[in-house]
């Protein structure tokens, strides 16, 4: 069965802290696909990324970064100088592909103080 | 382009009620989601489908149904409306394969 886990339910930072995310997954398919998605206060979910478990490359992305580790199995989201914009809950999911469903961490809040 | 249309957006219903929550999307996509997202928690799967006529059940089917008539639309049914569905609905659509996961803005549900 698939899981994954978000250890830290809520991190709090100071504004241009750099904070990272930690996510872990399980699974007993080789192939599979990871997702982060943002879900700031107004309750919408905003897809940040999609990663293909053969490309074990790092990704950068302005002021975000993802971590991905087959090794260990983990998934984890950098956000480098932090704003207070980036206030929000934080899902990390997993999708195999032998299966149609998406499966959520329980998310980490993140709350950047000005 | 709309994307995933959930309709409505918020909605309070009493014990025993019934209602259905209305979900479209224009991206033709196969596959369709109903997910619900309980106060502080991550979202868990009710019910997907990966094509017109075919549904089958997620983690947390118990109190809801599901159909499939058309590619468009995806609803979902609350026969005996309970406490414990008070929760917030997300719809999705993707291609096979995880491509294109698209979510619509949610439905805030609470029954009293």
């Amino acid at each position: 069965a698939q899981k994954v886990t978000q250890a830290q339910t809520e991190i709090s930072v100071v504004e241009k802290e750099d904070v990272t995310l930690d996510c872990v997954y399980e699974t007993r398919d080789t192939t599979y696909y990871l997702f982060w998605y943002k879900q700031p206060p107004s309750g919408e979910l905003v897809f940040l990324i999609r990663r293909n478990s053969f490309d074990e490359q790092n990704e950068i992305s302005g002021r975000y970064s993802w971590n991905f580790q087959k090794s260990t199995s983990s998934f984890n989201f950098t956000i480098t100088a932090s704003q207070v914009v980036d206030s929000a809950v934080y899902f990390c999911a997993l999708k195999e592909t032998s299966g149609s469903r998406l499966t959520f961490g329980e998310g980490t809040q993140l709350t950047v103080n000005p | 382009n709309a994307g995933v249309t959930q309709t409505p957006k918020f909605r309070i219903l009493k014990i025993g009620q019934s209602m259905t929550l209305q979900c479209t999307q224009d991206m033709n996509h196969n596959y369709m989601y109903w997910y619900r997202q309980d106060p502080g928690m991550g979202l868990k799967l009710i019910y997907y489908s990966v094509g017109a006529g075919i549904t089958d059940k997620g983690e947390v089917p118990n109190g809801y149904n599901v159909s499939r008539s058309t590619t468009e639309d995806f609803p979902l049914r609350l026969e005996l409306a309970a406490p414990s569905q008070t929760s917030v609905y997300f719809c999705a659509s993707s291609y096979p394969g995880g491509y294109g996961y698209t979510f619509g803005s949610g439905t805030r549900l609470t029954v009293v």
